[in-house]
């Protein structure tokens, strides 16, 4: 088993749309979660950032963790074709640890 | 203020050749990490060092890897007798050394490699 699984998709969803991206993992000495974006054929990008459990919001994108349930969301409102990328759950233990990462869910935006 | 910079972008090899990436932190970051993707999958961790250390090679294969970050110069990571499985994309990533904090990980554009 996987310690972080997450569905590869392809997510295809019309413009304007709710996006809602999912990890579920089995390690609860995980601490530190973030979901990181990738463009086809570049480095990933850090999108959101959140310690334990709880709500992050930072303009369209809202993180969420439920360390009790060992399961963290990314969601992302009026989406747009540009929002068409790889997205990658990753998350550590500790300040400065390796990051394990999800397989991450590939998401297109149709106008 | 520069990000993660790596070279080359490209590099083909063909088997049992030597492949050396390189990877220039951002500024002020001292903490390097490399991480692996290969087609179709996540990334891997595979090396975690700071300057003149390496703190975390739990990642890396025992045999053909290595991985050093000088005092003075960009991390190299060095996969020698290369075969067609070590195709991939190789990601460098560096964190900021503070006393607290969150130690984001910063990516690079990565080096993808082929071996034919």
């Amino acid at each position: 088993q996987k310690e972080v699984e997450q569905d590869p998709g392809p997510l295809s969803v019309p413009e304007g749309a709710i996006v809602s991206l999912n990890c579920t993992y089995s390690n609860s000495a995980f601490q530190y979660f973030m979901w990181y974006r990738q463009y086809s054929r570049k480095g990933p990008e850090l999108l959101m950032y959140t310690y334990s459990s709880g709500n992050k919001e930072d303009g369209r994108f809202t993180a969420q963790v439920d360390k009790s349930s060992k399961y963290i969301s990314l969601f992302i409102r009026d989406s747009q074709p540009s929002d068409s990328a790889t997205y990658l759950c990753a998350m550590r233990k500790s300040s400065g640890d390796k990051l394990t990462f999800g397989t991450g869910t590939r998401l297109a935006v149709r106008p | 203020n520069a990000g993660v910079m790596q070279n080359p972008r490209h590099l083909v090899r063909r088997r049992g050749q030597e492949a050396r990436l390189r990877c220039s932190p951002m500024k002020g970051h001292s903490h390097v990490y490399w991480y692996r993707q290969l087609p179709e999958e996540g990334l891997k961790f595979m090396v975690y060092l700071q300057k003149e250390n390496i703190i975390d090679e739990s990642g890396m294969p025992k045999e053909r890897f290595s991985a050093e970050f000088p005092k003075e110069g960009p991390s190299i990571l060095r996969i020698q007798q290369v075969v067609r499985g070590d195709s991939a994309a190789y990601f460098c990533a560096s964190s900021p050394q503070t006393s607290g904090g969150s130690h984001e990980q910063f990516f690079g554009p990565g080096t993808r490699l082929t071996v034919l």
